[in-house]
């Protein structure tokens, strides 16, 4: 069964540093997104991108993150100056379509990131 | 902004029984909810969605339910088993954020064998 793939598992960066996290989406698929779960709290939504465009962003995506599908298969998050309350686990996903409510999004396993 | 709760924080059941997790939200206004599992450390895996046309699916052992007038959702587990340990979350997509889905801060269930 096709599923999201995410590089690297876990990613320890010092503060200051670029980190950027990479992911596979489902070949067919069209849409992509980046969620974040900082350890205890909830997944919140980052970022969604169609046609190699921001289709919608949270007010956590500010200036210092960026996406980027370089190629026909990769899909990835760069933080440019990473902060420690950036420390998450990062989840990608994507979805066939947007059809009014009746895609699914299918998740990755994520990429742990530690700040330190 | 939509608000997603999810009760309660943490469930632990013996084995072979049925339970129901819950779901609230505050804006009816939705293309649809999902139902996730989350393991730990892992990703999220999902298990039903529900649009916003809909009242229940159903896949195996799980049926999610959803009143939409309401705000809430319900996700029944038959016949509970160990493997079914993990952390359930729910989400809703609102119509009027486009396609980001609002999460719960999920359910912590153990199954007890």
């Amino acid at each position: 069964e096709p599923e999201v793939t995410q590089t690297p598992s876990h990613q320890v960066t010092q503060m200051g540093q670029e980190v950027i996290l990479r992911c596979v989406p489902i070949s067919n698929h069209l849409y992509f997104y980046w969620y974040r779960q900082i350890l205890g709290q909830k997944v919140e939504f980052l970022v969604s991108f169609y046609n190699n465009e921001i289709s919608e962003k949270s007010e956590i995506f500010d200036d210092q993150f960026s996406v980027e599908r370089p190629d026909g298969s990769n899909f990835t998050l760069k933080i440019r100056s990473t902060k420690l309350e950036d420390s998450a686990m990062y989840f990608c996903a994507s979805s066939e379509i947007f059809l009014a409510g009746v895609d699914t999004q299918y998740f990755g396993p994520g990429t742990r990131l530690t700040v330190l | 902004k939509q608000e997603v709760t999810q009760i309660p924080a943490a469930l632990s059941v013996p084995e072979g029984e049925n339970l129901v997790l819950n779901c609230s939200f505050t804006d009816s206004a939705i293309y649809n909810l999902q139902w996730f599992r989350q393991d730990p450390g892992k990703g999220l895996t999902s298990l039903l969605l529900i649009q916003s046309s809909q009242r229940e699916q159903t896949s195996g052992r799980l049926n999610a339910s959803l009143d939409k007038s309401s705000g809430r959702s319900t996700l029944y587990i038959a016949a509970s088993q160990p493997g079914d340990s993990a952390t359930y979350l729910c989400a809703v997509r609102p119509r009027n954020t486009g396609n980001q889905f609002y999460f719960g801060t999920g359910t912590s269930l153990t199954v007890i064998p």
